[in-house]
């Protein structure tokens, strides 16, 4: 069983759409949870950070960490042609490397 | 968020001759840094992870004397894809962490393509 898994979709969502994204995971341990944009070609940006479980805002964007079910999303609202790009969730526990799913590629259509 | 750059952001060799990488944070001390190597379409293959002023941790598989990670200081890491191949051709990313923050800051990446 993989560490992270994460739907590679691809997603195909008209503009404005709440876009709904999320990864399992099998290791209890993991304490630390991201969520990154890649846009073709270049680097993850990191989007957004939580720690343990809850849910964080941010803009448009919300992070949501379950941590009983092993199960984190991301959630985009009013999404724009610009969100367009693979979002990759990560994980980590103190000092550890990190565990990546394998992205989900989003295409947000004008 | 933190900064971290990376340089080149491609480039084209020769078959048989060295490329060097570069991997800068530009407003942290980066004492972990992670080396990665993405095929189109694919999430992120970690190849190595440096501590500084220490020897890199390879992942499995990836070979320590084709792929040579130096990370002489908190700021610079390096990795040396030495004798390459067109097999080696691929996009390399690091990313870095400091010792006060979990999450991970990528670079831009780089695409190298051997001829």
């Amino acid at each position: 069983q993989k560490e992270v898994e994460q739907d590679p979709g691809p997603l195909s969502v008209p503009e404005g759409a709440i876009v709904s994204l999320n990864c399992t995971y099998s290791n209890s341990a993991f304490q630390y949870f991201m969520w990154y944009r890649q846009y073709s070609r270049k680097g993850p940006e990191l989007l957004m950070y939580t720690y343990s479980s809850g849910n964080k805002e941010d803009g448009r964007f919300t992070a949501q960490v379950d941590k009983s079910s092993k199960y984190i999303s991301l959630f985009i609202r009013d999404s724009q042609p610009s969100d367009s790009a693979t979002y990759l969730c990560a994980m980590t526990r103190e000092g550890n490397q990190f565990y990546f799913g394998t992205g989900t590629s989003l295409t947000v259509i004008p | 968020g933190a900064v971290v750059s990376q340089h080149p952001s491609w480039v084209i060799c020769k078959s048989g001759t060295s490329v060097k990488i570069e991997c800068r944070s530009l407003d942290f001390q980066a004492t972990t840094m992670f080396w990665y190597r993405q095929f189109p379409k694919q999430s992120l293959m970690l190849m190595a992870t440096s501590n500084e002023g220490s020897k890199a941790t390879y992942e499995q598989g990836v070979e320590k004397d084709k792929f040579l990670i130096n990370h002489a200081s908190l700021t610079l890491s390096t990795l040396t894809v030495t004798s390459a191949h067109p097999e080696d051709s691929s996009f390399y990313i690091c990313s870095a962490r400091s010792p006060s923050r979990a999450e991970a800051f990528f670079g831009q990446g780089t695409r190298l393509t051997v001829v």
